[in-house]
């Protein structure tokens, strides 16, 4: 059974620090990797998908990278900013006909100005 | 921008009654599903849905779940005889394709009383 786990599970920086969050996947089987941002009580905002035959994938500042062999992903967020205080979830995708995700609890991240 | 849309945002309902929640992917979308997020817990896989009948289903959607695609625009979860613990947040995605990104609705809270 895929297991997803991310740490930290709270970070806190001052605004303009670039910072690093990770995510981990026990099955490496997977088809792709999806990066959510969660504001509170709202929906799942899609910021970034790797398809597992990909090494990284860029949007803007953020940055995520993909090593399906050692189950890891790094999301990446240059020069942070107050309004990127959020929640940042790690879904990983299953593969065959199952496109089911298997999400982390989420790293909750405030960016102080 | 096209998005996923779900009504109603907030369900309050009695314990033992149906409950039917709504959503309308994204149009030209053909993968369908639901997840629910109980309350500081992780978003979790409950369905998907791809030519008009369900791919998977997690071990959560017992009998007392169903969905259907009534027409060409809607996609319906209906819980039967609600519990206690059915009470969560539940959200609706669509994929154009199976490996592609899933786009997220923004809700609806489901509170059973």
């Amino acid at each position: 059974k895929q297991e997803v786990t991310q740490i930290p599970a709270a970070l806190s920086v001052p605004e303009g620090e670039n910072l690093v969050l990770n995510c981990s996947f026990t099955d490496s089987a997977i088809y792709n990797l999806q990066w959510f941002r969660q504001d509170p009580g709202k929906g799942l905002t899609s910021l970034l998908l790797i398809q597992s035959s990909q090494r990284e994938q860029t949007s803007g500042r953020l940055n995520a990278s993909l090593d399906k062999s050692s189950g890891r992903s790094t999301l990446y967020i240059a020069a942070s900013q107050p309004g990127d205080s959020a929640t940042y979830l790690c879904a990983v995708g299953g593969g065959g006909s199952n496109y089911k995700l298997t999400f982390g609890k989420g790293t909750l991240l405030t960016v102080n100005p | 921008e096209p998005e996923v849309t779900q009504t109603p945002s907030h369900q309050v309902t009695q314990m033992g009654q149906e409950v039917i929640l709504r959503c309308v992917p994204i149009s030209n979308h053909l993968y369908f599903y639901w997840y629910r997020q109980i309350l500081g817990q992780k978003v979790e896989f409950l369905v998907s849905f791809y030519n008009n009948e369900i791919s998977e289903k997690s071990e959560i959607f017992d009998d007392q779940f169903s969905v259907e695609r009534p027409d060409g625009s809607n996609f319906t979860l209906k819980i039967r005889s609600t519990k206690l613990e059915d009470s969560a947040m539940y959200f609706c995605a669509s994929s154009g394709t199976g490996g592609d990104t899933q786009y997220f609705g923004p809700g609806t809270r489901l509170t059973v009383l």
